[in-house]
């Protein structure tokens, strides 16, 4: 069973701080995919990661990833209230999407 | 651009009964997707159109079936429901299966009672 898993579940971060959001998975994927997530809206594409080796950059987060590892990251830097969400990593081995299992971000003033 | 829009927002219904959630994909795209998303859960797939054929499906029971329309809209029909399909089910469009950037509307919360 392929299996995408997400470390941390739950961060509370006070802003300013830095931190990084890692996503294991369990299968062979070039592909890997991170939204946000507000309370009861729908998903926000974050990052498109589309090779090893692939590094994207927006604004504060900083997403990776590392095929051969089966890992990417996704780095916060200087954590600001706004940045409070819940993250999703994704693969796309195949023709559907395997989600991970979400990281609630918490920014303290 | 058009985004990926679904109706309805929100429904309720009763345990036993029918529904019917509709999407209309994004301008030029002809891959429909649909998710479940329980409570505090991450989405988890059903199934996915492609020019008006199924194209994959997820550990979902028969109960849940779905089409899609030559305009590339899609619905998804769930019968006899239960009090687990409580969830907020999400269209997600691309423009292709093999060009998998997946756009997601806003959502249907369904409640079932």
């Amino acid at each position: 069973e392929l299996k995408v898993e997400q470390n941390p579940l739950f961060l509370s971060m006070q802003e300013g701080k830095n931190y990084t959001i890692y996503c294991n998975y369990s299968t062979t994927s070039d592909r890997l995919y991170w939204y946000r997530q507000d309370p009861g809206k729908s998903l926000e594409s974050l990052f498109v990661l589309l090779s090893n080796g692939a590094v994207k950059q927006e604004g504060r987060l900083m997403a990776s990833l590392d095929t051969k590892a089966r890992l990417s990251t996704l780095h916060i830097t200087a954590a600001v209230h706004d940045l409070s969400a819940t993250y999703f990593c994704a693969v796309d081995p195949g023709n559907q999407f395997y989600f991970g299992t979400g990281t609630s971000l918490t920014v303290i003033p | 651009e058009t985004g990926v829009t679904q109706s309805p927002t929100h429904l309720i219904k009763t345990r036993g009964q029918q529904v019917t959630l509709r999407c209309s994909s994004q301008s030029g795209h002809n891959t429909v997707s649909w998710y479940q998303q329980a409570l505090g859960q991450g989405p988890q797939f059903i199934f996915q159109y492609y020019r008006e054929e199924e194209n994959g499906r997820g550990n979902f029971p028969p109960r849940f079936s779905g089409l899609q329309f030559p305009n590339y809209s899609s619905e998804l029909n769930v019968n006899a429901l239960e009090l687990d399909d409580s969830a907020l089910y999400l269209c997600a469009s691309s423009l292709s299966p093999s060009l998998n950037e997946q756009f997601f509307g806003p959502g249907t919360r369904l409640t079932v009672l």
